[in-house]
């Protein structure tokens, strides 16, 4: 039973513009949202997190917006680079403070 | 970065075979994980481990052992590796459990492939 969920496997997004990756997540009890960027042949490497007694967290050209009542979170890159095409996996603090990850979206940058 | 190694970092082995993958930390961190991480599933945690000699079962423990004799290694052993163990694994650390305040620092990977 997947607790986390990236429903779109990948998104192409132009340079410049906007990327916008979702989750969503069923268990109700998460209180705390990660997001991970990772390259091909390396680790995850941690990006931006969010409290859930915030709906938005903002760091640089990446914000993440927490909507609690539809169990939903997004990441937002703003401009997008060619850099920032990578897989891109959210977590959520599941019980005994271990995390949980979504499968995973594929971003692509074209210039 | 983190000083986090693994090895072996590529391996192909037969079914039936034993499999030890090696982790290994220089950053004196108390907790550390192995993830395996496959197409559909994202990562999910096979064990962990809170100190020397001290280890938990994860979410996909079944088949796996892992041990923790120093600080600073952690091994995951595949005591009869099947086809469905082919993967890409992934070690951990961070200085606690509290994810709020510590960041998992993730190792560069081994794949793995049981013929």
């Amino acid at each position: 039973d997947q607790q986390v969920k990236q429903n779109s496997p990948s998104l192409s997004v132009q340079e410049g513009r906007i990327s916008i990756l979702n989750c969503d997540y069923t268990n109700s009890m998460f209180d705390y949202f990660l997001w991970y960027k990772k390259y091909p042949a390396e680790g995850p490497t941690f990006l931006i997190s969010i409290s859930s007694i915030k709906d938005k967290n903002e760091d640089g050209r990446f914000t993440v917006f927490l909507n609690k009542s539809a169990k939903h979170l997004s990441l937002h890159i703003v401009p997008s680079q060619p850099g920032d095409s990578a897989v891109y996996f959210c977590a959520s603090r599941g019980g005994a403070q271990k995390l949980v990850f979504g499968q995973g979206t594929r971003l692509t940058i074209n210039p | 970065d983190a000083g986090i190694t693994q090895s072996p970092r590529h391996k192909v082995t037969e079914t039936g075979t034993p499999v030890t993958l090696r982790c290994h930390q220089t950053e004196n961190h108390r907790y550390m994980y192995w993830y395996r991480q496959d197409p559909g599933h994202g990562l999910r945690l096979i064990h962990y481990s809170y100190g020397v000699k001290d280890t938990d079962k994860g979410e996909v423990s079944d088949g796996y052992s892992v041990s923790r004799s120093k600080t600073e290694d952690f091994l995951l052993t595949l005591e009869s590796a099947t086809s469905s163990q082919t993967s890409v694994y992934f070690c951990a650390i961070s200085e606690s459990f509290n994810v709020r305040t510590d960041t998992q620092y993730f190792g560069p990977g081994t794949r793995l492939t049981v013929l």
